[in-house]
């Protein structure tokens, strides 16, 4: 059965540090999503890629977040420098269409972020 | 402004009955209305996708429902089980208009089956 598999599942870290998420979407999804979810935002769209171009990140704060796809099966979202404030699970998610699309969209069970 | 209101926020039944889940919206233009299921500590699972014309939509125990006119869904679990506790979350899509904030989520309803 094919997942999404997210690396690290957990992660903790000091303020100010440099924090890499990685993401192995299903094979053969040419769509990737990032979410965040907080107890107090719920789930919020990071930003997306379409066979491995970035199509929309309207929802990433620029100025410190940054994601990458840089082959078909790794795609990235890194923090630099990071903020308590980050603080939250951030899920990716793939699938075969935008993300107005009527394809479902697969999630892989998430990092969860701790920044100090 | 677009929104996803859901309720209730939390819901206790015993295991076995049925129970429904309402979410409203106020986004426009509409594309697309989920439902996911998200148990503790998972991501989220999709159970199900309805368009505009579609009215009800059926996965497994699970129905939902849409109302395009009045703007709301509703998601029916028949026959609950223990399994089915999780938090379950509507999210509703924008047409493509280049725009940002495509998806709008509700907050999530947290569905506890006691034995």
């Amino acid at each position: 059965d094919a997942r999404v598999t997210q690396t690290p599942r957990h992660k903790v870290t000091e303020m100010g540090q440099e924090v890499t998420m990685r993401c192995q979407p299903i094979l053969g999804h040419n769509t990737v999503f990032w979410y965040r979810q907080t107890m107090m935002q719920g789930l919020e769209l990071l930003a997306y890629f379409r066979n491995r171009a970035p199509l929309d990140d309207s929802g990433m704060p620029k100025d410190r977040f940054s994601a990458e796809m840089p082959d078909a099966t790794l795609a990235t979202l890194k923090i630099q420098p990071s903020e308590p404030r980050d603080s939250a699970v951030y899920f990716c998610a793939s699938g075969l269409g935008q993300v107005y699309s009527n394809q479902p969209q697969h999630f892989g069970d998430g990092t969860r972020l701790s920044i100090l | 402004k677009n929104q996803v209101e859901q309720s209730p926020q939390s819901l206790i039944i015993l295991e076995g009955k049925n129970c429904t889940l309402q979410c409203n919206y106020t986004v426009s233009p509409f594309s697309n209305l989920r439902w996911y299921k998200q148990d503790t500590g998972r991501g989220p699972v999709s159970l199900t996708i309805m368009t505009f014309s579609e009215n009800t939509k059926s996965n497994g125990r699970y129905t939902a429902t849409l109302d395009a006119d009045t703007k709301q869904s509703s998601l029916h679990i028949t026959a609950s089980q223990l399994s089915d506790s999780a938090s379950y979350i509507c999210v509703v899509s924008l047409m493509n208009n280049n725009a940002g904030n495509m998806l709008t989520f509700g907050g999530g309803t947290r569905l506890m089956v006691k034995p």
